[in-house]
């Protein structure tokens, strides 16, 4: 069964530093979405991304923030300058939308850790 | 504004028992309501979803019931096993949206 997978699982960092992180979304999806949940808490939207441009965005998505889809396949997420509060559990989602088939499957995560 | 939330933060049922984990919604400008599963370290798995034109949806296991009239979903999940426990978290998505909002979830724990 397809699913969404992101890199690396884990990522430690030091505030001030950029930091990359990156899925590969279901194969047919065209929508694809970045969402966060700080430890203990719900999971947060921060952008949706459709036809090589951002469709949707949240107010957590700053500046800082910015999305891209380099190639075919992969989707990143790059946090600029990270801060000790972007610590948390970073979520890509795919969906496909078509044909009414709106469900958005979720990658394992990648945990990320400011220090 | 808009908020998903639900009643209970914990639900603790005897294993081979239903278990039924509800949901208050506030914006009745959602047309598209998910459940999700989240078992600890791993991401949000897809259960089962439905749209505001329906009040019933059933799946293997689990049936989702919509009350529009009173803006609250559940989840009912049949024959509670171990492989059950988790954090089941809704989620609702507005017409013309991409952006789903999750509620603060529920854990399920399940007695032996």
């Amino acid at each position: 069964e397809p699913e969404v997978t992101q890199t690396p699982s884990h990522q430690v960092t030091q505030m001030g530093q950029e930091v990359i992180l990156r899925c590969v979304p279901i194969s047919n999806h065209l929508y694809f979405y970045w969402y966060r949940q700080i430890l203990g808490q719900k999971v947060e939207f921060l952008v949706s991304f459709y036809n090589n441009e951002i469709s949707e965005k949240s107010e957590i998505f700053d500046d800082q923030f910015s999305v891209e889809r380099p190639d075919g396949s992969n989707f990143t997420l790059k946090i600029r300058s990270t801060k000790l509060e972007d610590s948390a559990m970073y979520f890509c989602a795919s969906s496909e939308n078509r044909g009414g088939q709106e469900t958005q499957y979720f990658g394992p995560g990648t945990r990320l850790l400011v220090l | 504004g808009e908020s998903v939330g639900l009643h209970l933060p914990t639900l603790s049922v005897q294993e081979g028992d239903n278990s039924i984990i509800n949901c208050a919604y506030s914006n009745s400008a959602s047309d598209y309501f998910i459940w999700y599963k989240q078992e600890s370290g791993k991401g949000p798995q897809f259960i089962i979803d439905i749209r505001s034109n329906m009040d019933k949806r059933q799946g293997q296991r689990v049936t989702v019931l919509l009350n529009k009239t009173v803006k609250h979903l559940s989840l009912q999940i049949a024959a509670t096993q171990p492989g059950d426990s988790a954090v089941y978290f809704c989620a609702e998505k507005k017409v013309g949206a991409q952006k789903l909002v999750f509620g603060q979830g529920t854990r399920l724990t399940i007695n032996p």
